[in-house]
């Protein structure tokens, strides 16, 4: 089993440039979630989704967007990038979202450079 | 405002024991997770405690107070391969995931 895969793994993007990074997991977990990793920092929620048709901000959603149209796909756009994006995106799910302390699993992460 | 609060970074010596504190102010408290972090890789869960008292899970156990707002992990019998990133994370009343930012441990022969 894959459990969650993201891409791509590592990007380089010019400022003001849209992108999307994706994430698909195949555990049927109804719960998804994107993080941002940055040096000193504790992961930071940016979006979540606690079934597919659902969706909510977290601790620093601006600049960022997600969609869930099914259970297995979360994607996550950068409508026009800044250099303060640069940092490492990790998504995750879990069985169940909210209400819940389910355990959440992550994927590899993308690694994301804005210049 | 919500806090935690892990050592940035320990070493130790292999085959010996350490422990990795983490003290928490939350809005509330629904539990609190231990997940190791290698570097380049994605967390992995460890353990999950939310009543008081010691969860021992092999090498690993990992405890709580909450009265005390804290929590360690422990390592014994440490190896190379225990080399890592170490991240507490506590579930508020909201039942949001609040994350420390992560002890490095390095290990030593």
């Amino acid at each position: 089993t894959a459990g969650i895969t993201q891409a791509p793994t590592s990007q380089i993007l010019a400022a003001g440039r849209s992108m999307t990074l994706r994430c698909t997991q195949d555990m049927r977990h109804n719960a998804m979630y994107w993080y941002r990793q940055d040096l000193g920092l504790g992961l930071r929620l940016i979006h979540y989704s606690n079934t597919a048709g659902t969706t909510g901000k977290g601790e620093v959603p601006d600049g960022y967007s997600v969609s869930r149209a099914n259970t297995d796909d979360f994607p996550l756009t950068l409508a026009s990038a800044v250099p303060s994006q640069t940092s490492v995106y990790f998504c995750a799910s879990s069985e169940s979202g909210e209400g819940t302390t389910d355990t959440q699993y992550f994927g590899p992460g993308t690694r994301l450079t804005v210049l | 405002g919500q806090n935690i609060d892990q050592p940035t970074e320990m070493t130790a010596t292999e085959g010996a024991i350490v422990q990795i504190n983490c003290t928490y102010q939350t809005s509330g408290f629904n539990g609190l997770f231990w997940y190791q972090q290698h570097a380049g890789e994605a967390p992995t869960f460890l353990s999950y405690n939310v009543l008081d008292g010691l969860e021992e899970k092999g090498r690993f156990s990992s405890f709580l107070s909450r009265s005390k707002g804290y929590s360690y992990l422990l390592l014994k019998e440490l190896q190379m391969k225990d080399s890592a990133s170490y991240l507490c994370a506590v579930v508020d009343s909201n039942y949001q995931l609040i994350w420390g930012a992560g002890t490095k441990l390095i290990i030593k022969p």
